[in-house]
């Protein structure tokens, strides 16, 4: 069983409007959480980390929240451009496993004009 | 910088052929990693590094081997290619110089007919 679950799978927005995606995660011990954006035929690219101590973290218009003892993280797009039609990764490192993370399976986000 | 850079970018197999994907980076990286990455999963560790001349088994390693021979290189090899390698492989590296930060390549495009 997948150790990150995100959802939705996707969603369709309108430009401007703002969204939030969901990650929910059993890896323990929890050493920290990024949330990361893949664009179509790229790799993906780091917005925000954010470790047990941390429960807010922002990157421009992209705001992550972490509640550690629930296992839970957003992400949330404000004022949504055209740019960010991507994938959103969340990330999960347990704290007994540098260098090994749990990746969920995304969710693709369309924004559309 | 380049970063981390993967070639080849796209590459068609015929089943039964071997092939090398290679992985190059340049911050001087000790973690290096090969992903793979199916329609509706989170990307899967194939085989790891965590420094110069070693290597170790991921999740998915069956079918792949892969080689560290210089810190900045990571080179992935199909021995005998199946259709069920037909995916996106990327390759990622950090360390603790990085934070947390792991940086992927553009991704390689196989396909196994």
């Amino acid at each position: 069983k997948n150790q990150v679950e995100q959802s939705p799978q996707s969603l369709i927005i309108l430009e401007g409007k703002n969204c939030t995606l969901q990650c929910n995660y059993t890896v323990s011990p929890f050493s920290n959480l990024r949330w990361y954006k893949q664009d179509t035929g790229r790799g993906p690219v780091s917005l925000t980390i954010m470790t047990f101590s941390e429960n807010t973290k922002s990157n421009g218009r992209y705001t992550a929240t972490l509640d550690a003892d629930t296992k839970q993280s957003s992400l949330h797009i404000t004022a949504s451009q055209l740019s960010d039609s991507a994938s959103y990764i969340c990330v999960v490192s347990g704290a007994d496993s540098w260098g090994k993370f749990q990746f969920g399976a995304g969710t693709q986000v369309v924004v559309t004009p | 910088n380049a970063g981390v850079t993967q070639t080849p970018k796209f590459r068609v197999l015929k089943t039964g052929q071997s092939m090398t994907l290679l992985c190059a980076q340049d911050m001087n990286h000790e973690y290096m990693y090969w992903y793979r990455q199916d329609p509706g999963m989170g990307l899967r560790l194939i085989h790891y590094s965590v420094g110069e001349g070693t290597t170790a088994k991921g999740e998915v390693p069956d079918g792949y081997n892969v080689s560290r021979l210089k810190k900045q290189n990571f080179l992935l090899g199909l021995e005998s290619a199946a259709p069920s390698q037909t995916s996106v492989y990327f390759c990622a590296s950090n360390d603790q110089s990085s934070g947390n930060t792991i940086y992927f390549g553009e991704g390689s495009w196989l396909t196994v007919v």
